[in-house]
């Protein structure tokens, strides 16, 4: 049977739909997330950031919303293709971080986005 | 093109016998990290370096070493392998410190037996 943890979240959309992927955040000290995408076989690629300074920000096809009030961090991808399909996830850093230990930098486990023709 | 890149790609290996695995970056990037992957956890930080000859402990570093004589390599090594340490590994680097994107290798999956 299934192990609880195995399988990731999944969203799937209808092509040329708008796709909303949503990461909770759990430290409120965090000053700087990331979106990244790995498709099957790569690693993770950058798609797009955001410091806390800021609550929406923008790129080609992509928007990032940031809230901070309930540390929810959000993916919107227009207009879905099907070389959207991918497992997307979000990291958050704590910015600079003395001595030892991980460097700031914690990855959510991610979503997978599956395009329907 | 800027690219980090590991090696080798795939790797079925025994329990105990030592194996390195390669990481290069063309960017000048002074931080440099090495992540394992695992179903169900994530990414998880195994050891990163600031610059040169400073190396650090992440968050699951035991049955890891690491070196970083040069900038643009930190190489993976695992002096005696065991099968827990069978996994997907990534590499990546990043410019300066703090709030900059880190780029990542296309990974190594590892399967110790």
């Amino acid at each position: 049977g299934e192990s609880v943890g195995l399988h990731l979240p999944t969203l799937s959309v209808q092509e040329g739909d708008n796709s909303i992927i949503n990461c909770a955040y759990s430290n409120s000290a965090s000053d700087y997330f990331i979106w990244y995408k790995q498709e099957s076989g790569k690693g993770p690629q950058f798609i797009i950031d955001i410091r806390s300074n800021m609550d929406k920000r923008q790129g080609q096809r992509v928007t990032v919303l940031l809230n901070k009030t309930v540390k929810h961090l959000s993916l919107q991808i227009a207009a879905t293709q099907p070389g959207d399909s991918a497992v997307y996830f979000c990291a958050e850093n704590l910015g600079s971080k003395s001595g030892g230990g991980a460097d700031g930098l914690t990855f959510g486990k991610g979503t997978h986005l599956i395009i329907q023709p | 093109e800027a690219q980090v890149t590991q090696n080798p790609r795939y790797l079925i290996t025994v329990t105990g016998k030592k194996l390195t695995v390669t990481c290069s970056q063309n960017m000048n990037h002074e931080y440099m990290s090495w992540y394992r992957q695992d179903p169900g956890l994530g990414l998880r930080q195994i050891y990163y370096s600031m610059n040169v000859e400073v190396t650090d402990k992440g968050d699951v570093p035991e049955g890891y070493k690491v070196s970083r004589k040069e900038k643009r390599n930190f190489p993976l090594i695992l002096e005696s392998p065991s099968p827990n340490q069978t996994s997907l590994y990534f590499c990546a680097s990043r410019a300066g410190t703090g709030n900059q994107p880190q780029h990542f290798g296309d990974g190594t999956r590892l399967s110790i037996l």
